[in-house]
C-alpha cells in the first residue's frame, strides 16, 4: 500500500533554515509528480510546491518562491523540501502528497502524516 | 489566482441528514479540475472526489460530486457518524493550485 512519511519538523528561529524529507513506499515513486500542502495551526490547506516525476520541472506557490526549494531522489525514494530564510507565517504542518500522475498538475491521491514546523524566536 | 469560495463555513446536521456543500471558483477552469476532500481532527486530509464528480478509491456512494464552470457541489447522501469532518474543495487545473476555505460538517 501506498505510504508517505515526513520527517525533518522542529522549532527553529526566524531567518534559519530546515530540510523536510519524505520517504516513499508502496508503489513507484519515480512515475509520480509530488506535492506540499502545508496547514497553518487551526487554519486551511495551502498548496506550497510540486515536482514533476524526472524532477525537471518545479512550481512553486508565490510566499515561498525563492525561499523553498523542492527536489527529489528517485533512487531513494525521497522527496525533500529545502526551506530558507524561514518566517512566522511558515509554521504550519507540512503534508507530502502524491500526484494522481507524472506530470502536470492533478489532484492528490495520497497523503502522508504531515510534519511539524513551527519558526518561532 | 482562482479563489475558491465555499458555503456555509459550518453546517450543523443529525445523523441520516443530507449534507450538501458548495464550492464557488472566482473563474472557470481546466476541465473540471476540482477535488474534493475530507479532514479529521490530528489526521491528513482524505481524497473524496476528482474531476468534479469522480469518486476516489474506497470512497462510499453516499458521497457524491457535480458541478462545472465556477459551481460546484459535494453530497453526503445520509450522514454516517464518521462523517462529521471538515470538507475541503481544490481547484487543480491552474497555479497556484488553490483550496477553499474548508466547510466544517458538525453533529447538531
Amino acid at each position: 500500500q501506498v505510504n508517505l512519511v515526513e520527517s525533518g519538523g522542529g522549532v527553529v528561529q526566524p531567518g534559519t533554515s530546515l530540510r523536510l524529507s519524505c520517504a516513499a513506499s508502496g508503489f513507484t515513486f519515480s512515475s509520480y509528480g509530488m506535492h506540499w500542502v502545508r496547514q497553518a495551526p487551526g487554519k486551511g490547506l495551502e498548496w506550497v510546491a510540486f515536482i514533476w516525476y524526472d524532477g525537471t520541472n518545479k512550481v512553486y506557490e508565490d510566499s515561498v518562491k525563492g525561499r523553498f526549494t523542492i527536489s527529489r531522489d528517485n533512487s531513494k525514494n525521497t522527496l525533500y523540501l529545502q526551506m530558507n530564510s524561514l518566517r512566522a507565517e511558515d509554521t504550519a504542518v507540512y503534508y507530502c502528497a502524491r500526484n494522481n500522475h507524472y506530470d502536470g498538475f492533478g489532484y492528490h491521491d495520497y497523503w502522508g502524516q504531515g510534519t511539524l514546523v513551527t519558526v518561532s524566536s | 489566482e482562482i479563489v475558491l469560495t465555499q458555503s456555509p463555513g459550518t453546517l450543523s446536521l443529525s445523523p441520516g441528514e443530507r449534507a450538501t456543500l458548495s464550492c464557488r471558483a472566482s473563474q472557470s477552469f481546466s476541465s473540471n479540475y476540482l477535488a474534493w476532500y475530507q479532514q479529521k481532527p490530528g489526521q491528513a486530509p482524505r481524497l473524496l472526489i476528482y474531476g468534479a464528480s469522480s469518486r476516489a478509491t474506497g470512497i462510499p456512494d453516499r458521497f457524491s460530486g457535480s458541478g462545472s464552470g465556477t459551481d460546484f457541489t459535494l453530497t453526503i447522501s445520509r450522514l454516517e457518524p464518521e462523517d462529521f469532518a471538515v470538507y475541503y474543495c481544490q481547484q487543480y487545473g491552474s497555479s497556484p493550485l488553490t483550496f477553499g476555505q474548508g466547510t466544517k460538517v458538525e453533529i447538531k
